[in-house]
Order: structure tokens, then C-alpha cells, then sequence
């Protein structure tokens, strides 16, 4: 089955600070997507994006699916960013989503 | 809130038991997924279900069943409950598969 890569697996940072994270798959996919657990355990879907940019707020994403990676970018990071961001890809649009291991970001005040 | 519901939110039971857990999908949602997330596995795949059918199974044990109901409910059964079982089990529902996924707030199963 399809592999997913996430990297780096822990992040800390000050609030204010800005920062990228990388998601890489091994083969094609035609579905991603991003999601933040929070500290009390709640998912959270981020982005829908299979290829292309998309912004929300702070937080915006990018990917590029003939190269294999996408990329969730977060500006001004908040203590409320803290948790685990997770990339989730399928290979068809309708297939299960594979998840990865996960991002652990820590937003020190 | 995503939407979606689950419960009961915590479960804890003994060895050799059997639990049920339930989620209702978003509104207007046909597609319902189940994920287990314990600390060293990360997040399995277990069954997905469109609109009643079985569309879709991951590392489903066959100690573990679920459907989906006519009103688009659905229910994981765990049986033979065993330590390793315990996680936090997460239902998910998007609106047709392959479109964006919105978790419940997950059950948490401590089998002891």
C-alpha cells in the first residue's frame, strides 16, 4: 500500500514564530488531506487538497502531487496550534485514507 | 463541532467482553469510516461504509464487526475483548468517499 512520510515528527516553537510542514507519499494520490489533533483529542479537518495551494487564515497548503509531497505552512503560530498535524492521502478520490505518523507541534508562549 | 457523534465517550470493560460503539454522521453525510488510534499503531483504517453497504475494510480484526443502518448510523462491535484492544476509536463521515473527512470526538476503550 501507499507510504506516508511526515516530517520532522517533533516541533517546538514560540508563539510568533513561523514554520512548514512536509508530508511525502509514494505513489500517485488523487485525495489529501490535512488534519490537527488537538491536545484533548479531537480531529480536526484542515485542508481538502489533492493538488494545488489553499489558504485558511494563518495556515496555508500546498501541494504537488507529480512530485509526491505537500506542504502545510503556519504563520504566527498561536499555543492554540499545539498538537499533532496529520497528513492523510488516498490513491483514487475515493479510496480509505492512509494516514501518517503525525507532526507533534509545541507552541511555547 | 464536526457534526459528527459518537458515544459513549469513555468505556472501560474487562478481558473476554463484548462493546458496542456507536456514531451518527454529519447531516446529509452517505459515507462513515472507523479508525482505531492507539500509541504505538498511529491511525488504522478499520471499515468504511456508502450509504448502507460495505464499500471498503482495513485492518479490520474478525473479532470486530460493524454495519451501517438504513437511517445512515453505524455501529462497531468489539468482541472477545483483549488489552491490546484498548485505543481511542475514532468514526469519521464525509459526504461521498474521497471528499473531505470530518472525525467525531471518539470513544475511548480501556479494556482492563
Amino acid at each position: 500500500g501507499i507510504q506516508v512520510e511526515q516530517s520532522p515528527p517533533d516541533l517546538i516553537l514560540q508563539e510568533g514564530a513561523n514554520s512548514t510542514l512536509r508530508c511525502n507519499f509514494s505513489d500517485s494520490v488523487n485525495n489529501l488531506q490535512w488534519f490537527h489533533q488537538n491536545p484533548w483529542g479531537q480531529l480536526i479537518n484542515l485542508f481538502y487538497i489533492p493538488s494545488g495551494t489553499k489558504q485558511n487564515g494563518r495556515l496555508s497548503a500546498t501541494t504537488v502531487a507529480t512530485e509526491r509531497y505537500s506542504l502545510l505552512y503556519i504563520s504566527s503560530s498561536q499555543t492554540t496550534d499545539s498538537g499533532v498535524y496529520f497528513c492523510a492521502v488516498g490513491e483514487t478520490s475515493g479510496s480509505r485514507l492512509t494516514f501518517g505518523e503525525g507532526t507533534q507541534l509545541t507552541v511555547n508562549p | 463541532d464536526s457534526g459528527v457523534t459518537q458515544t459513549p465517550k469513555h468505556l472501560i470493560t474487562a478481558t473476554g467482553q463484548r462493546v458496542t460503539l456507536r456514531c451518527s454522521p454529519r447531516s446529509g453525510d452517505l459515507s462513515v469510516y472507523w479508525y482505531q488510534q492507539s500509541l504505538d499503531q498511529g491511525l488504522q483504517f478499520l471499515i468504511q461504509y456508502y450509504n448502507g453497504e460495505e464499500r471498503a475494510k482495513g485492518n479490520i480484526l474478525e473479532r470486530f464487526s460493524a454495519q451501517q443502518f438504513p437511517d445512515l448510523h453505524s455501529e462497531l462491535n468489539l468482541s472477545s475483548l483483549e488489552l491490546g484492544d484498548s485505543a481511542l476509536y475514532f468514526c469519521a463521515s464525509s459526504a461521498t468517499p474521497g471528499s473531505p473527512l470530518h472525525f467525531g470526538n471518539g470513544t475511548r476503550l480501556t479494556v482492563t
